[in-house]
């Protein structure tokens, strides 16, 4: 059974860049996207981005000029980066497998969650 | 840009039935897919594609879709039940993900 277990920084200033890791347990890391999520406090979910094992990446457009997912298939990890944050960006972020068959898409499972504040 | 709309709030009585749904063009390519989200916690998969329910999720939830709308049913509403959920689906046009607003759920 897949677990992610992700991890960064929890605190930033504005301007700086946000940088999270998440490690995937149990699972072939090369047959899946891998994605990174978001929750500002109160407010719904919203897709960052994802990223395949080979380095193959989609981005929300409403992020994309600062948002950069890596990935390091030796380790099973992917990494987001967000640079020039502000106080908008201050939320709970989650990593997550997406799975694709035909016309069905599901996250399953997701990570922990780390909850990121960005201060003035 | 893509949108899926949900209603922001239902209530249901206990052990009876609620529907809620979401509604958005982007359905009419790709099945939605639902998660229910407990205070403090990552949200978790309770229905995919057309009627799927992953392993451990209780049969009184159930799913269907018709053109641009996806719904998620309650049967028997149970307090543990009492939830946010939110919709997903795929916007094929350029390869993104969009959730839905979400909706709460209170268990009278």
């Amino acid at each position: 059974q897949v677990q992610l277990r992700q991890w960064g920084a929890g605190l930033l200033k504005a301007s700086e860049t946000l940088s999270l890791t998440c490690v995937v347990h149990g699972e072939s890391f090369n047959d899946f996207y891998w994605n990174w999520i978001r929750q500002p406090p109160g407010k719904g979910l919203e897709w960052i981005g994802e990223i395949d094992h080979s380095g193959t990446s989609n981005y929300n457009p409403s992020l994309k000029s600062r948002v950069s997912i890596s990935v390091d298939a030796s380790k099973n990890q992917f990494s987001l980066r967000l640079s020039s944050v502000t106080a908008a960006d201050t939320a709970v972020y989650y990593c997550a497998r997406v799975m694709r068959s035909w016309l069905k898409t599901w996250f399953d499972p997701w990570g922990q969650g780390t909850q990121v504040t960005v201060s003035s | 840009s893509s949108e899926l709309t949900q209603d922001p709030a239902v209530s249901v009585a206990l052990g009876q039935t609620v529907r809620i749904t979401c509604q958005g063009d982007i359905l009419r390519n790709y099945y939605a897919s639902w998660y229910q989200q407990k205070p403090g916690q990552a949200p978790l998969l309770v229905m995919y594609g057309k009627n799927n329910r992953p392993s451990g999720i209780p049969d009184r939830f159930s799913g269907s879709s018709s053109g641009n709308t996806a719904s998620l049913t309650i049967t028997g509403a149970q307090a543990e039940d009492e939830a946010d959920y939110y919709c997903c689906s795929r916007d094929s046009s350029d390869n993104q993900y969009v959730f839905g607003t979400g909706t709460k759920v209170t268990v009278l």
